[in-house]
C-alpha cells in the first residue's frame, strides 16, 4: 500500500535561515511526488513536484526538493526562510498511469512556523 | 483565469440529513477530484471523475457519492450524514489523467466546502 510519513509535526525556524521539511514515502513502482502548502482557511497550493528527470526540482516561492530514490525520501527546502512561509505543508504521492495521477496519497503535514 | 469554484463554502446540517456539494473545475479542465480533509483522517481522496464517468475511488462507505457533468462541474453528495461526516471537502480539477493535454501532473484545489454535522 502507498503511504507518506511526515514525521515532524512542526518545524520552527527563524526568518532568513534555511529551512528542511521532511517528507518519506511507500510506493511501488515509480512514484510521483507533490508538494502542496495550505493557509489557514484555504484550499491547497501547489508547489512543486517529481515526475522523472533530475533529483532537484525547483518549484515556486524559491522552494526545492530532492528525490533521493535510496531513501525514499523527497524533503522539501527553503534556504532562507520567510515570516509569510508560515503555513500547513503537505506531501504526496501518486502511482501515476497504474493508479492515478490524480488520486494522491498525503501525509498529515507539518506546520510550518516561522518567526522574526 | 478563474480558478477552481466551490460551493456553498460553509453549511450546517444535522445526523440524518444529507448534503450536495458543487464544484466548478477551471476552464478547459476535464478532471475533477475530491478530497476530505479532517483533523483526525487528514486528506484523504474520495473520488475522481473525467468525462462525466467515475475513474477512480477512494476507501469511503457508500453514502458518498458523485457525478459529472457534461461542462466538466461535479457535485458530490453525502446522505444520511453522521458527526464523523464533519470535515472540510475540497475538489480539485486538472486538464486531464493522465500527462497529455498539458497536464504536468499539478491539481488545482478551490477553497473548499466546509460542513459542519450537528
Amino acid at each position: 500500500a502507498q503511504s507518506v510519513a511526515q514525521p515532524e509535526d512542526q518545524v520552527n525556524v527563524a526568518e532568513g535561515n534555511p529551512l528542511t521539511v521532511k517528507c518519506t514515502y511507500s510506493v511501488s513502482g515509480n512514484p510521483y511526488l507533490f508538494w502542496y502548502v495550505q493557509y489557514p482557511n484555504r484550499g491547497l497550493q501547489f508547489l512543486l513536484k517529481y515526475i522523472t528527470g533530475d533529483n532537484l526540482v525547483k518549484g515556486s516561492y524559491g522552494f526545492e526538493a530532492e528525490f533521493n530514490k535510496s531513501q525514499t525520501s523527497f524533503h522539501l527546502k527553503k534556504p532562507s526562510a520567510l515570516v509569510s512561509d508560515s503555513a500547513l505543508y503537505f506531501c504526496a504521492v501518486s502511482r501515476g498511469f497504474s493508479g492515478g495521477y490524480n488520486k494522491l496519497i498525503f501525509g498529515a503535514g507539518t506546520r510550518l512556523a516561522v518567526h522574526p | 483565469k478563474a480558478g477552481v469554484t466551490q460551493t456553498p463554502r460553509y453549511l450546517i446540517k444535522t445526523r440524518g440529513q444529507q448534503v450536495t456539494l458543487s464544484c466548478s473545475p477551471i476552464s478547459g479542465h476535464r478532471s475533477v477530484s475530491w478530497y476530505q480533509q479532517t483533523p483526525g483522517q487528514g486528506l484523504q481522496f474520495l473520488f475522481e471523475y473525467f468525462s462525466e464517468t467515475q475513474r477512480n475511488k477512494g476507501n469511503f462507505p457508500g453514502r458518498f457519492s458523485g457525478r459529472q457533468f457534461s461542462n466538466s462541474r461535479s457535485e458530490m453528495n453525502v446522505s444520511t450524514l453522521e458527526l464523523g461526516d464533519s470535515a472540510l471537502y475540497l475538489c480539485a480539477s486538472s486538464l486531464a489523467r493522465g500527462l497529455e493535454r498539458g497536464h504536468t501532473g499539478e491539481l488545482f484545489f478551490g477553497e473548499g466546502s466546509r460542513l459542519t454535522v450537528l
